[in-house]
């Protein structure tokens, strides 16, 4: 059984302060790496992508691949109020053909 | 460029009976993906469609079918409705030649 692992939280943070949500994964085939972010009641909206070991930077995310080690995160650096919501990872891998497998979700929380 | 629109945003059934909910992908998108998503879960895949044919169907019972049209929107079919279906209902699409999804607002389906 493939499987996505996230800490459910919820993960409390200062604003101004950074970030950092992690994810698991159990398939070490897997290729492509994505986070969602979701606020309470809507759809998730894709965030970043990373597809080869080590960082990727996009304005105040920064994504980080260890396939060694099989995880990937999310750092948000000066983090918002506004980033309060469920950060959800998903993982595609050649075993999982098309299908993307989801992890639960953290739930993250900026304290003014 | 419009995004991912599906219709309707909510709706009321009753067990036992049919549903058929819309989705309309992302321009320049082909390719079509299903996924049901319960109150503080990850989604859950139903199914991919490419080319109007089902692609990959994920662990979803019989009473699930869907339908992709020439014009690549798409539709979700749940017959005998259960107290268990109500959920979240989310279409994302995607290009051939990346793997990222972009969700709709999603459908809010509630069985009574």
């Amino acid at each position: 059984q493939k499987e996505v692992e996230q800490n459910s939280g919820p993960l409390s943070v200062p604003e101004g302060a950074i970030a950092s949500l992690n994810c698991t994964y159990s398939d070490r085939g897997s290729q492509s790496f994505f986070w969602y972010r979701q606020y309470s009641g809507k759809s998730p909206e894709l965030i970043m992508f990373i597809y080869s070991n080590g960082d990727k930077e996009d304005g105040r995310f920064t994504a980080q691949l260890n396939k060694a080690s099989q995880y990937v995160s999310l750092l948000i650096r000066d983090s918002q109020p506004s980033d309060s919501a469920t950060y959800l990872c998903a993982v595609r891998s050649l075993g999982s053909n098309y299908q993307l497998i989801w992890g639960a979700g953290t739930k993250l929380i900026i304290k003014p | 460029d419009a995004g991912v629109t599906q219709s309707p945003t909510h709706l009321i059934k009753t067990r036992g009976q049919q549903v058929t909910l819309r989705c309309s992908p992302k321009s320049g998108h082909d390719t079509v993906s299903w996924y049901q998503q319960a109150l503080g879960q990850g989604p859950q895949f139903i199914f991919q469609y490419y080319e109007e044919e089902e692609r990959q169907r994920g662990n979803f019972p019989d009473r699930f079918s869907g339908h992709q049209f020439p014009n690549y929107s798409s539709e979700l079919n749940v017959n005998a409705l259960l107290l268990g279906d109500s959920a979240l209902y989310l279409c994302a699409s995607s290009s051939p030649f990346n793997y990222e999804q972009y969700f709709g607002p999603g459908t809010r389906l509630t069985v009574t």
